[in-house]
């Protein structure tokens, strides 16, 4: 089975262009998280979403960043306009909520370099 | 709310060595579920292990084995006859039952671990 696909796996831009970060979501799983991870920050969750509605929202950085979740199968992150602080590695997870599971398996990550 | 501490940062042992990494949580639930992850200089993160808050059984799978104790809030992970390619940073995570919080995570700083030939 295929895990979960992130892509681009590189992205470099310069500061103020706008960033979008693709997920695929491991099928028939319900709910799906973005993750940054950093050397001073270390992994930090972004949003989440349950059945394609975002449920927490709380740790979006700011107005410049957005998350959307159309369907069950794909997930946007997008950032714009960026700046060179949002230079980190971006991860996706997905995961099937149910009584007894929960376990989160994550994308390969994009590594976003902001010029 | 809650916590998870993995206070080693760092830790460098010779390759064949016994090593293990702390985990201490903090949740008020009673029922919970503790993770392992590993994330190798690849990049990617690694699922390894998980346990509900109801199992204290010990896990051991391969050269790596876990130790649940409730008393203590703890779920440590020991590799032993450590490799170099057992080289990562291990994180420890912690998630709530319950369907409002939908499986969200609480994760570790990481500890990274080095082993040396």
């Amino acid at each position: 089975d295929a895990g979960v696909i992130q892509s681009p796996r590189h992205e470099v831009t310069e500061m103020g262009q706008e960033v979008t970060l693709r997920c695929k979501p491991i099928s028939g799983h319900n709910s799906l998280f973005w993750y940054r991870q950093t050397m001073m920050r270390g992994l930090e969750l972004l949003i989440y979403f349950n059945n394609n509605v975002p449920i927490d929202d709380s740790g979006m950085p700011e107005d410049r960043f957005s998350a959307k979740m159309p369907n069950a199968s794909f997930s946007t992150l997008k950032i714009q306009p960026s700046e060179p602080r949002d230079s980190a590695v971006y991860f996706c997870a997905s995961s099937l909520v149910r009584v007894d599971t929960d376990t989160q398996y994550f994308g390969p990550g994009t590594r976003l370099t902001v010029l | 709310a809650q916590k998870v501490t993995q206070a080693q940062t760092e830790i460098s042992v010779v390759e064949k060595e016994d090593v293990t990494l702390d985990c201490v949580y903090e949740t008020r639930d009673t029922t919970y579920y503790l993770f392992w992850y590993k994330q190798p200089p690849s990049g990617e993160l690694v699922f390894l292990i998980r346990r509900n808050s109801f199992d204290e059984q010990n896990e051991i799978s391969g050269r790596y084995s876990w130790n649940f104790q409730k008393s203590t809030s703890s779920f440590n992970f020991t590799i032993t006859a450590s490799q170099v390619v057992d080289s990562a940073v291990y994180f420890c995570a912690l998630s709530e039952a319950g369907w409002t919080n939908a499986g969200k995570s609480t994760f570790g700083d990481g500890t990274t671990l080095t082993v040396k030939p």
